[in-house]
Parts: C-alpha cells; structure tokens; sequence
C-alpha cells in the first residue's frame, strides 16, 4: 500500500529538549516536505527536498532542521523547541518530474506539544 | 502571490442532501488542484486531482471542477451521509514560479462539513 509513515503521532516534550519527527515514503517519491497546522492559519510549508541531499526552506522554516540521506526518509528536526513549535505537522510526499499529474500524499499527522 | 479562498468556512446540511463546496485562487498559472479531507486531528486523505488540462473529475459520489481562467474549482457532493463529515481542503500547485517551486502546494483555509443524521 502506498503511504506515507509519520512517527510519532503524538508528542509532548519540554522547552529545549531536542527532537526529531521521522517521516518515510514508499512510493519512491523524489520531492518530499514538512507543513505545519495552525487554527486561523491553515497549512505552511516549512522544509522541503527534491532528492536525496537536496533540501530548502520553506515559508516558515526557523527552529527546524531537516535532512535527506535516503530517498524515502526526511525526518524533522527540533534542535531546541519553544512553545510557539506547538501545531500539528504533516509529512507529504510526490514525484517531482511530471508535476501537471503529480499528486501529493500526506502522512498520518504528528501532534506535537511543547510546555 | 498565491491565495486561495475556500467558501464557506463551515457547512451543516442534513443527510441525503448534495452539496456544492467552492474553492477560488487568485493565480491561474497551476499545474493542478487537489481536493483533500481531513478528519479532525487526522492526516489529509486526497480525493481527487484535476490537471490544469481538465475540467473535471469525478470519484463516486464525488466530482470537482476546474474552471482555471476565473481561478475557481467546486467539489460536489451527491448524496451526503454523516460519514461525509469532514473539513475539506483545496490546494493549488504553482506553475509559474520557476525552478523548484512547483513542489509546494498552497492550501485554502478549508470548510467545515457536517452532515446530520
């Protein structure tokens, strides 16, 4: 079944204590990225790859780090999280080279809590 | 820039009724626009695609339109049931922005559905 697998689905961590939100494909995707959720604010676009070791900023990406080592993987990285990182993240995946028939999946959500 | 506006932010309709969820965008240089539902607290579960080529699609009981030159697509519901309750979202894939732009999708705000017994 094509999906795409985020870990964990739900979070709370403390201010400062490092994390990272795994997120893997197996559709054999080249263009992956992370959104973020936010009441009155729909969904943004914080970090994206094209390919392997190719990563980008997104609209809002300060306080996040992202890499891209394998194809399928891209996790999210929260070097030092504050209270306002506290949203709901998607992980979304999608051929990058026909992009008129190129459709995006999402994983499942991962509810992140910082107190 | 790109903006999408989906009309209404919320919709309560009773069961059996079809219904029409409207979705507008400002910018017609797109490769294609997706129709999402999301469940509350729940990932996005995508409904159907439209390339910028065509004018509708149809899954079941649903079926979307493109109108790309007035920026507008609508996704019609026949038959509503309770289990059609759900925000649902449009997104747009950019066309015209260069490079890798192309990759993100901008999101409407979303409507509201519910659908009583």
């Amino acid at each position: 079944e094509a999906q795409v697998t985020q870990n964990p689905r739900y979070l709370i961590t403390v201010t400062g204590k490092k994390l990272t939100v795994t997120c893997s494909q197996n559709m054999n995707h080249e263009y992956m990225s992370w959104y973020r959720q936010d009441p009155g604010l729909g969904l943004r676009q914080i970090y994206y790859s094209m390919n392997v070791e190719v990563t980008d900023k997104g609209d809002v990406p300060e306080g996040y780090k992202v890499s891209r080592k394998e194809k399928r993987n891209f996790p999210l990285i929260l070097e030092s999280p504050s209270p306002n990182q506290t949203s709901l993240y998607f992980c979304a995946s999608s051929m990058y080279f026909r992009p008129q028939k190129t459709e995006a999946f999402f994983g499942q959500g991962t509810r992140l809590t910082v107190v | 820039k790109q903006e999408v506006t989906q009309i209404p932010a919320a919709l309560s309709v009773p069961e059996g009724e079809n219904l029409v969820l409207n979705c507008s965008f400002t910018d017609s240089a797109i490769y294609n626009l997706q129709w999402f539902r999301q469940d509350p607290g729940k990932g996005l579960t995508s409904l159907l695609l439209i390339q910028s080529s065509q004018r509708e699609q149809t899954s079941g009981r649903l079926n979307a339109s493109l109108d790309k030159s007035s920026g507008r697509s609508t996704l019609y519901i026949a038959a509503s049931q309770p289990g059609d309750s759900a925000t649902y979202l449009c997104a747009v894939r950019p066309s015209n922005a260069g490079g890798t732009s192309y990759g993100k999708l901008t999101f409407g705000q979303g409507t509201i559905l519910t659908v009583h017994p």
